[in-house]
């Protein structure tokens, strides 16, 4: 069983949908992380948390640390952000590894 | 504006060519990274560098080696490229030893061993 789970792994959508993307994992945690990747291999952080939610435009972290748990939502989604989503964890009981998901693959239709 | 820099996008090498991929960063990191991405399982780190000269392996390091000559490059190794090499990898810097948190990934290097 992998240590990091996400849901789900494809995700299409129309354009103005609200998007929600699951991470759950098994280990003890130092921090959650997420990061986007373009098309063509770009990866971009997006963001990091212990606890409680972020947000950043349109883009809500959100983490339950008791649950093992953290959702990425998209507001008011758009084509532009049609890209892979990947949820990584830092391994408490590891100053150096990340343990990925496997990512989830987001399509916004126009 | 370029900060992480590989050195191709897309590679075709034989097997049992020596193959080297350069990654070469301008932020002063001390941490540098080499994952390999395959479909459906993620990221999985082959080795990372925390110092000049210093390296650790990562989870998956048989088949390739590293160099860290200098702080801001840092070179990935297949001594004898093999068919299960076929990949997208991945380098990255970070301030952060764990990467991710402030990470600046390269655009990836697709690599064909045929």
């Amino acid at each position: 069983k992998n240590e990091v789970e996400q849901s789900p792994q494809n995700l299409t959508a129309q354009e103005g949908e609200f998007i929600t993307i699951n991470c759950s994992y098994s280990v003890g945690i130092s921090a959650l992380h997420w990061l986007q990747q373009h098309p063509g291999g770009g990866i971009v952080s997006l963001f990091m948390l212990s606890s409680g939610k972020k947000k950043h435009g349109r883009l809500i972290a959100t983490i339950n640390i008791q649950e093992k748990h953290s959702s990425l939502h998209i507001t008011a989604s758009h084509p532009r952000d049609s890209a892979v989503y990947i949820c990584a964890v830092g391994d408490m009981d590891s100053n150096y590894q990340l343990i990925w998901g496997a990512g989830t693959k987001l399509i916004i239709k126009p | 504006d370029v900060k992480v820099t590989q050195s191709s996008r897309y590679l075709v090498k034989r097997t049992g060519e020596k193959v080297f991929l350069e990654c070469v960063q301008d932020m002063d990191h001390e941490n540098m990274f080499w994952y390999r991405q395959d479909p459906g399982l993620g990221l999985r780190l082959i080795y990372f560098s925390y110092d000049v000269k210093m390296k650790e392996k990562g989870d998956i390091p048989e088949g390739y080696s590293v160099s860290r000559e200098k702080k801001e490059r840092f070179s990935l190794i297949l001594e004898s490229a093999s068919t299960n090499q076929t990949s997208m990898y991945l380098c990255a810097s970070s301030l952060n030893p764990q990467g991710a948190s402030g990470a600046f990934f390269g655009q990836g290097t697709r690599l064909t061993v045929v």
